[in-house]
């Protein structure tokens, strides 16, 4: 099946850093890429979708300007938290998809953040 | 909007017996998929099983099928002769057909396995 990983997987940072979030299609080409974020004990909640070479689309309520996504090749996408805080302490989950998959989508491993 | 329900936040199941998870959906779509997905505690998720919507035959994965019925959007996952590693949240995830479409998930329900 199609792999896809995540880096860091975890990661510790101050309040009011940045911090980048990678998410890599390892063996497909990834057209579309998902970055979501998920709660102790909930669901995944889609943060965005981003289009390679094109802007993301965000999703009501998902601050364009603290989570910038950036999806410059059909291999890579990365999610930077800037100027993060404690409340976005999280669990962070990537997915990929595109046609040489049939468009199924494939998840990473998943990125903790915990911003102190 | 669509929208993906499980009702039962949490199931219990002896090992190598039979638990059944239920999923609804809300669509106005004639043509998309559903999805189990498996979260272990690696928080890694994993696909158990995939449904088209205009297929009338139920999927099935080894020990794992479905009770796919269209008409009541429902899309329920047996889990056959349980296993301890099958303890974990599995969510429910609706998608449809479109190309590049985002996955729409349920709540999840935690399944808790008994040696």
């Amino acid at each position: 099946g199609a792999v896809v990983s995540q880096h860091p997987s975890r990661v510790i940072c101050k309040s009011g850093t940045s911090v980048k979030i990678e998410c890599r299609s390892l063996d497909f080409q990834a057209t579309t890429m998902f970055w979501y974020r998920q709660f102790p004990k909930q669901s995944l909640m889609l943060m965005a979708t981003s289009n390679e070479g094109s802007k993301a689309t965000y999703e009501q309520g998902v601050e364009k300007d603290k989570f910038l996504i950036n999806h410059a090749s059909l291999t890579l996408s990365t999610l930077t938290v800037t100027s993060a805080h404690p409340e976005d302490s999280s669990f962070y989950i990537c997915s990929a998809t595109g046609l040489g998959i049939s468009y199924e989508q494939y998840f990473g491993p998943g990125t903790r953040l915990t911003v102190t | 909007a669509q929208t993906v329900t499980q009702s039962q936040p949490e199931m219990s199941v002896q090992e190598a017996e039979t638990v059944t998870l239920s999923c609804t959906y809300d669509t106005s779509e004639s043509d998309y998929y559903l999805f189990w997905y498996k979260q272990p505690p690696s928080r890694q998720m994993i696909l158990v099983i995939r449904q088209e919507a205009y297929k009338q035959q139920n999927a099935t994965e080894n020990r794992f099928s479905v009770n796919f019925q269209k008409a009541a959007k429902s899309f329920s996952l047996k889990i056959s002769d349980s296993q301890l590693g099958d303890a974990a949240m599995y969510f429910c995830a609706y998608r449809p057909r479109a190309a590049g479409n985002k996955l729409t998930f349920g709540g999840g329900t935690r399944v808790l396995v008994k040696p």
